[in-house]
């Protein structure tokens, strides 16, 4: 079974902190996602990555930044934690190879961060 | 920019009722798009998964979705839902040049029995 390991389930952090959520993947893919999730706004991408020390900003990269020095790990990290970063992140992997039967995305459980 | 749009936020049926979620996307190329249901307390999961061949797609759990090009729609459907079909459910897309998954804001499925 894939498995995509979300290193915290639960963070609790207080404004100005920097923040870390690590992801971990044993599948050797080759992208990395992560996410937000808020109600009514659904998942929103924050950065892709498709190798190592590639990456692609997504949708709202404001206010963080990813690391992927190795191919099985991608870090989020929130240069300066605030409160409107309150929210569910998720991570997720992928093979390489869009438009091939392979292409599916796999989830972590989820790290629920809250900034006070 | 690319973008998924998801019309319906929240549905409450009764069980054996029929569903269909809508799901439109804004890209004119070719596309690979999926459908994810995230049942309560649990991780994202594919539910069902189109890239070419036969518009409509089967899925697991007896759901399908049909994929018409020139409404640029994916809408999922179950001819009769059950109590366990309650989740949350999202569509998502990938252009064909690119694996970077681009989500719906998703649809809350209550089913009462």
């Amino acid at each position: 079974d894939v498995k995509v390991t979300q290193s915290s389930r639960y963070l609790v952090k207080r404004t100005g902190e920097k923040v870390f959520l690590e992801c971990v993947q044993d599948m050797d893919h080759e992208n990395m996602f992560w996410y937000r999730q808020d109600p009514g706004l659904g998942l929103r991408l924050i950065y892709f990555s498709y190798d190592v020390k590639m990456k692609e900003k997504g949708d709202i990269p404001e206010g963080y930044s990813v690391s992927r020095e190795k191919k099985e790990r991608f870090s989020l990290i929130l240069e300066s934690a605030s409160t409107n970063q309150t929210s569910m992140y998720l991570c997720a992997s992928s093979s390489a190879g869009s438009g091939t039967e392979n292409t599916e995305a796999f989830f972590g459980q989820g790290t629920r961060l809250t900034v006070v | 920019a690319q973008s998924v749009s998801q019309h319906n936020h929240h549905v409450i049926l009764s069980e054996a009722a029929s569903l269909e979620l809508g799901c439109n996307y804004s890209y004119g190329g070719t596309v690979n798009l999926f459908w994810y249901v995230q049942y309560p307390g649990q991780h994202l999961q594919l539910l069902l998964k189109y890239f070419s061949g036969d518009p409509l797609v089967k899925g697991i759990k007896g759901f399908e979705a049909e994929f018409i090009k020139s409404k640029f729609s994916f809408n999922l459907r179950k001819p009769s839902v059950q109590w366990s079909d309650t989740a949350e459910y999202f569509c998502a897309v990938t252009l064909y040049n690119t694996d970077k998954l681009i989500f719906g804001t998703g649809t809350r499925l209550q089913v009462f029995p």
